[in-house]
């Protein structure tokens, strides 16, 4: 069983929608989760953090971790087509240790 | 502020030959990241620097890479010989606290073995 569970996709949605994006995890170390955009060719740029448990708000985003479920989610409100991009999540334990990312969810927005 | 910048960007080798990769981080950035990302998969920490120190390396192949951080600010990745699965992009990525949240990753240098 991989640590961190990601599904691929691709994920299509009209311009507007509400998205949904999702990880599993395995390991009840993870005390660092993070959400990761990155575009096509370029390096990974940091989204969303969250420490623990619990909803955090970012404009038209949101990062909700479950840790009793092992469960973290990105929402993504009024998506827009500069949205179209890689969502990877990663999660890391305390103490600055080496962080471990999901596969990532491709993502298109359409017009 | 200037980002992680990584070069070359593209690298094409045959299998067997060696290949380097450089990577300059942010200023004043103690921690430095070497990551594998193989096409639709996340990315692999290969190797983690604090300063010139090595801090986790357990994911490197000890037998063919090889990295290093001089005077600890730019660093480079070897690949010596190359196997048609190294194919990959590899990204370096750099953090002033070595904290999870706090990494700049740089453009990546896409290698293709053939």
């Amino acid at each position: 069983q991989k640590e961190v569970e990601q599904d691929p996709g691709p994920l299509s949605v009209p311009e507007g929608a509400i998205v949904s994006l999702n990880c599993t995890y395995s390991n009840s170390a993870f005390q660092y989760f993070m959400w990761y955009r990155q575009y096509s060719r370029k390096g990974p740029e940091l989204l969303m953090y969250t420490y623990s448990s619990g909803n955090k708000e970012d404009g038209r985003f949101t990062a909700q971790v479950d840790k009793s479920s092992k469960y973290i989610s990105l929402f993504i409100r009024n998506s827009q087509p500069s949205d179209s991009a890689t969502y990877l999540c990663a999660m890391s334990p305390p103490g600055y240790q080496k962080v471990t990312f999901g596969i990532g969810t491709k993502l298109q927005v359409i017009p | 502020e200037a980002g992680v910048a990584q070069s070359p960007r593209y690298k094409i080798i045959e299998k067997r030959q060696s290949v380097a990769f450089w990577c300059n981080p942010i200023s004043g950035h103690a921690t430095l990241y070497w990551y594998q990302q193989i096409l639709g998969q996340g990315p692999k920490l290969l190797i983690q620097f604090q300063n010139n120190g090595v801090v986790d390396d357990s994911q490197l192949p000890k037998d063919r890479f090889s990295a290093e951080r001089l005077k600890g600010v730019d660093s480079t990745l070897k690949i010596q010989p190359a196997k048609l699965e190294d194919s990959a992009v590899y990204l370096c990525a750099s953090s002033l606290t070595g904290a999870p949240d706090t990494q700049y990753f740089g453009p990546g240098t896409r290698l293709t073995v053939l």
